[in-house]
């Protein structure tokens, strides 16, 4: 079974640039989600999908960041503009979001480290 | 808001040993756990969780501790295996349905010496 795919692997911008990350979940998998770690913490979600629908986005910083899942399956994450603070790992993962023990488990990609210089 | 807290950001022992990771929790609302484990440069990987209905669940060499009462829980690795070494986070949520959010601790470092 193929993984949760990301690119790009690594990124360096300068602050007030523009970014992008993509994500492809595992076939399947109806939930998606973009979590943001920075060093030393741990991974904080920013927004989970339901399909092509968004379940939870509270914690996204809609000022300058922006997310969307194209027909349910792969997603992209956007900053504009970015900040120092924006340096992290970006991890997508995906789960198969039916309720109960199999939702528990998120699977996830191997992330994109941004820095923001 | 710490919801979750990791207080050892790092932990040694030898191989053969036994490694106990803690975690700590202050929303009493949170009703599953779950331990995810990340070697560098890769995301992280599920390993082990425990509903709030139990106070032990058991996977191989790795048991998971959960004490309510004092909104804390940890992970038992016997015996460690230097392949163990990794970073290992605690996560939280409140039931299992699709709506509700993961939160992890901090982490912490395991280190497993030949």
């Amino acid at each position: 079974e193929a993984g949760v795919a990301q690119s790009p692997r690594y990124k360096i911008i300068e602050k007030r640039q523009s970014v992008a990350f993509w994500c492809n979940p595992i076939s399947g998998h109806a939930t998606l989600y973009w979590y943001q770690q920075i060093l030393g913490q741990g991974p904080k979600l920013l927004i989970q999908f339901q399909n092509n629908g968004v379940v939870d986005d509270s914690q996204l910083p809609k000022d300058r960041f922006s997310a969307e899942r194209l027909k349910g399956v792969d997603s992209t994450l956007k900053i504009q503009p970015a900040k120092l603070e924006d340096s992290a790992v970006y991890l997508c993962a995906s789960s198969y979001g039916t309720g109960g023990p199999t939702y528990e488990k998120l699977f996830f990609g191997s992330g994109t480290q941004l820095s923001v210089l | 808001d710490q919801q979750v807290k990791q207080n050892s950001p790092s932990l040694s022992v030898q191989e053969g040993r036994i490694s106990i990771l803690n975690c700590d929790y202050t929303n009493s609302m949170f009703d599953y756990f779950l331990w995810y484990k990340k070697y560098p440069a890769e995301g992280p990987t599920f390993l082990i969780s425990i509903s709030s209905i139990k106070d032990k669940n058991e996977d191989g060499r790795f048991t998971v501790f959960l004490n309510k009462s004092a909104k804390h829980l940890s992970l038992h690795i016997v015996p460690s295996q230097p392949g163990d070494s990794a970073v290992y986070f605690c996560a939280a949520r409140r039931g299992l349905t699709s709506g509700s959010r993961l939160t992890f601790g901090e982490g912490t470092q395991l280190t497993v010496n030949p």
